[in-house]
């Protein structure tokens, strides 16, 4: 099975700030791989596709790239609404794996 | 689009489960459906997954064994089977649709989710 390591597992961050997280596949998985968002108590939702696309209705403070092995997730000005977990997760293998989520707080 | 999950509860440790997903908004037939679980406090967890006419399958290696996925698109429903089940398979199990007929890609629309517990 692949492994998607995600760091960091959690962060504290102004409004405003620019919010990085990484996620690491154990073996190239070329551009297989999406963002979810997870709100409190609620179910997760597609943000990013194939690596760096938006989908429909994402804002556009939310962005990806990568390639391979190595791939960043970046919220450019971090809102109130973005407090929530997100998770990678990849599709070049099945099992399909998720990265064990980060956790995005406001200071 | 919509995902609506039902079937789960409280059960005791080996006996079975059923889980089914009704879809609506989309049409269910073009489409690879999966379940995904979330244990109380832990990340998601893909559990199993069924391209559009259920001709490829696949089952996480955690549950393999345990587990049927099944599909009826004439009624835009997706089943999880479970059987034997354990303390640590107790979690929200989410029903997801994929992006495209098959298993690789990603999940696009999620349910609610249903709870199951395993407990004596």
């Amino acid at each position: 099975d692949i492994q998607m390591t995600q760091s960091p597992s959690s962060l504290s961050a102004s409004i405003g700030d620019r919010v990085t997280i990484t996620c690491q596949a154990s073996q190239d998985i070329t551009n297989c791989l999406n963002w979810y968002q997870q709100k409190p108590g609620k179910a997760p939702k597609l943000l990013i596709y194939d690596v760096s696309n938006l989908k429909t209705g994402v804002p556009s403070r939310f962005s990806g790239s990568g390639s391979g092995t190595d791939f960043t997730f970046t919220i450019y000005s971090l809102q109130p609404e973005d407090i929530a977990t997100y998770y990678c997760q990849q599709y070049d293998n099945l099992p399909l794996t998720f990265g064990g989520g980060t956790k995005v707080e406001i200071k | 689009v919509q995902l609506v999950e039902s079937g789960g509860g409280l059960v005791q440790p080996g006996r079975s489960l059923r889980l089914s997903c009704a879809a609506s908004g989309f049409t269910f037939d073009d489409y690879g459906m999966h379940w995904v679980r979330q244990g109380p406090g832990k990340g998601l967890e893909w559990v199993a997954g069924i391209n559009w006419k259920s001709g490829r399958i696949a089952y996480a290696d955690s549950m393999k064994g345990r587990l049927i996925i099944s599909r009826d698109n004439a009624k835009s429903s997706l089943y999880l089977q479970m059987s034997s089940l354990r303390a640590e398979d107790t979690a929200l199990y989410y029903c997801a649709k994929g992006m495209n007929s098959g298993l690789h890609y990603g999940l696009d629309v999620w349910g609610q989710g249903t709870t199951v517990t395993v407990s004596s």
